[in-house]
Formats: C-alpha cells, sequence, structure tokens
C-alpha cells in the first residue's frame, strides 16, 4: 500500500533559523496537502498542490511539490516560537483518502 | 460554532466494553472522514462517506468498528468489545469535496482499561 515518509522526524531549532521538512512518497500523487498540529491539538489544513513543480508561500512557509509528484516539501524563514508544532504532509492517489506522512516535529528554543 | 464537533472529547472504558463515538461535521460538508491517531504517528485513515454513503474502508477496521452517517449528517463510529490496542485519538475530518482540504474536528481520546 501507499507509504508517505517524513524527515526528520524531530528538528530544533534556534528561533530565528530556517526549517525544512521533506515528505516522500512510495507512489505517484495526484496532489498533496500540508497540515500543522500544535502539541495538543489536531491537524490544521495548511495547503494543497496539485501540480508538477509547484510551488506555494504563504508569508514564511514556502511549500513545493516535486516534478515527479512523488516528494514534496516545506520550508519555513526566521521560524518564531508560533511555529512550534508538527507539520503533516498527507497524500492522494486520485481516490478520496487521504495518507499521511509520518510527520516532523518542530521545537524553537528561544 | 460551525467547526467539526465531536464528542465526547475523552472516554475511558474497560476492555470488553462497547464504545461510541460522535462526529457532527460543517454542514455544508458532504465529505466525512474517520482516522485514528496514535502517540507521535500520523492519523491513520478508518473510512470515509459521501453524504451517507460509506465509500471505502481501512482494512485496519476491523469487525469489531463499525460507523455509520444516517442522513449524511452526522456519524457515529462504534468499537465493540474494545481492546487495549485501541487506546487512541479517534479523529474525524469533513471536506467540501474530492481534494479540498479537511477540517478536523478535536477528537475523541479513547483509553482502554
Amino acid at each position: 500500500g501507499q507509504q508517505v515518509m517524513q524527515i526528520p522526524q524531530y528538528q530544533h531549532v534556534q528561533e530565528g533559523e530556517d526549517f525544512t521538512t521533506y515528505c516522500n512518497s512510495s507512489t505517484t500523487l495526484s496532489n498533496i496537502q500540508w497540515y500543522k498540529q500544535r502539541p495538543g491539538g489536531h491537524p490544521v489544513f495548511l495547503i494543497q498542490l496539485v501540480k508538477s513543480g509547484e510551488v506555494k508561500k504563504q508569508k514564511r512557509l514556502t511549500f513545493q511539490f516535486g516534478e515527479a509528484k512523488k516528494n514534496s516539501s516545506l520550508h519555513i524563514t526566521a521560524t518564531q516560537t508560533t511555529d512550534v508544532g508538527t507539520y503533516f504532509c498527507a497524500g492522494s492517489e486520485g481516490n478520496e483518502k487521504l495518507t499521511f506522512g509520518t510527520g516532523t516535529r518542530l521545537t524553537i528554543i528561544p | 460554532d460551525t467547526g467539526v464537533s465531536q464528542d465526547p472529547r475523552h472516554k475511558i472504558t474497560k476492555r470488553g466494553q462497547n464504545v461510541t463515538f460522535r462526529c457532527d461535521p460543517i454542514s455544508e460538508h458532504n465529505r466525512l472522514y474517520w482516522y485514528r491517531q496514535t502517540l507521535g504517528q500520523g492519523p491513520e485513515f478508518l473510512t470515509y462517506f459521501q453524504n451517507e454513503a460509506q465509500l471505502e474502508k481501512s482494512r485496519l477496521l476491523s469487525d469489531r468498528f463499525s460507523a455509520e452517517r444516517p442522513k449524511g449528517s452526522f456519524s457515529t463510529l462504534e468499537i465493540q468489545r474494545t481492546e487495549q490496542g485501541d487506546s487512541a485519538m479517534y479523529l474525524c475530518a469533513s471536506s467540501l469535496y474530492q481534494g479540498y482540504g479537511y477540517t478536523f474536528g478535536s477528537g475523541t481520546r479513547l483509553t482502554v482499561v
């Protein structure tokens, strides 16, 4: 079955440093979504990427979808304490089911 | 509040008991999903409804699990003869159409003792 892996599993950064998480799928995806889950909270939708090679930005967050539509990345510039949480990618093969990645937990050192 | 509501927030049950959880999706959303999340893991797909029709079930969903969505509105997830391995956060989500981002509820945390 489809597997979605993320690296790293954990990332500790000083406030103001950049952060990147990488997502890799075992199968070609029709689209990929990114979610953020704060400690003790539930996943919150951030963005969806659909096109091969697509790049989208949300303020300090930059999302990329690979050319082969099997990988994606999320880059945060100049992290802030509000960025703390676990970031999940979630891929779809074209059906209704989203397969979530293993997540990258980001902690910020003030 | 127009978000996704789940009830109860927490449930502690003895092994072997049956439990039922409820999810009220965003009213305009015809798609409803159940996921399970254990500590340190990503959400795992359990099942999905489009309106009242249950269109897909995960192999994770043993015959002890059943989900319904009567009239295409709220949904219930029942676990019969609970086992300790069922302890997890059960998340419900809804979406407007295929490919639309999910809106998750706050989840029901189940602890089987």
